[in-house]
């Protein structure tokens, strides 16, 4: 599985859109990229899922560049109660070994 | 309503005395995982079922223990639990089809956090 590497942390403000990077230089062929947030004392929740180009729902959207080396969740005005850790992952959907295997996470801090 | 359902979610236990954590599911996927998280630190993999298929991971101490005797259910055995178990252990469950490219959302429970003393 690939490895993946994120900034510890990250503080923002009220408002504003928050982009957090992934990277991800070992990422095979049929991996696909997934992030999830997690508030303290619940289980993650997922957010996103996107294998190239951009990825967009109702609550993020992922950017994929074309080396898919690295992937960027971008977090429209974000507001206090999106204080969370956020984890990238990437695993191969498709090869019935796919583990939800978590990386260390950027902890995102929204102040007022 | 709640898909995963994690009991008890607050759980204490002796040094050394057998626990037992639980974990269903309404969603009837067929892969489950379980997840030990300790404090400011990310969900570690223990094992996951793939249908009735055990996997293990390779460091996950032999104290663990699973048991999946149907779909829906899913039990972390923890034999002998020491001061260093104490954490948050996370169940969790997607639905996985070997060899066709499908959404691969796992959904989590809430957590059954275990106090060892």
């Amino acid at each position: 599985l690939a490895k993946t590497t994120q900034p510890i942390s990250m503080d923002s403000y009220e408002g504003q859109e928050v982009n957090i990077t992934c990277s991800h230089n070992n990422i095979a062929t049929n991996d696909y990229i997934t992030w999830y947030q997690q508030f303290p004392s619940q289980g993650p929740r997922f957010i996103i899922q996107g294998y190239k180009t951009k990825v967009t729902n109702e609550v993020a959207s992922l950017f994929i560049p074309a080396d898919r080396k690295s992937s960027t969740l971008s977090l429209p005005r974000v507001s206090l109660s999106d204080t969370a850790v956020y984890y990238c992952l990437v695993g191969d959907v498709n090869t019935g070994g796919f583990k939800t295997i978590f990386g260390a996470g950027t902890r995102l801090f929204v102040k007022a | 309503d709640a898909m995963v359902i994690q009991n008890p979610r607050y759980q204490v236990t002796q040094f050394g005395k057998p626990v037992t954590l639980s974990c269903s599911q309404t969603l009837n996927h067929n892969v489950m995982y379980w997840y030990q998280q300790k404090s400011s630190q990310a969900p570690k993999l223990l094992f996951h079922y793939y249908d009735k298929d055990f996997n293990n991971e390779a460091d996950t101490p032999d104290n663990f223990q699973s048991r999946r005797p149907n779909t829906s259910f899913c039990f972390l055995d923890i034999r002998s639990p020491g001061l260093g178990d104490a954490a948050m252990y996370l169940c969790a469950t997607s639905r996985l089809l070997k060899g066709s490219p499908v959404e691969t959302e796992a959904f989590f429970g809430q957590g059954t956090r275990l106090t060892v003393v």
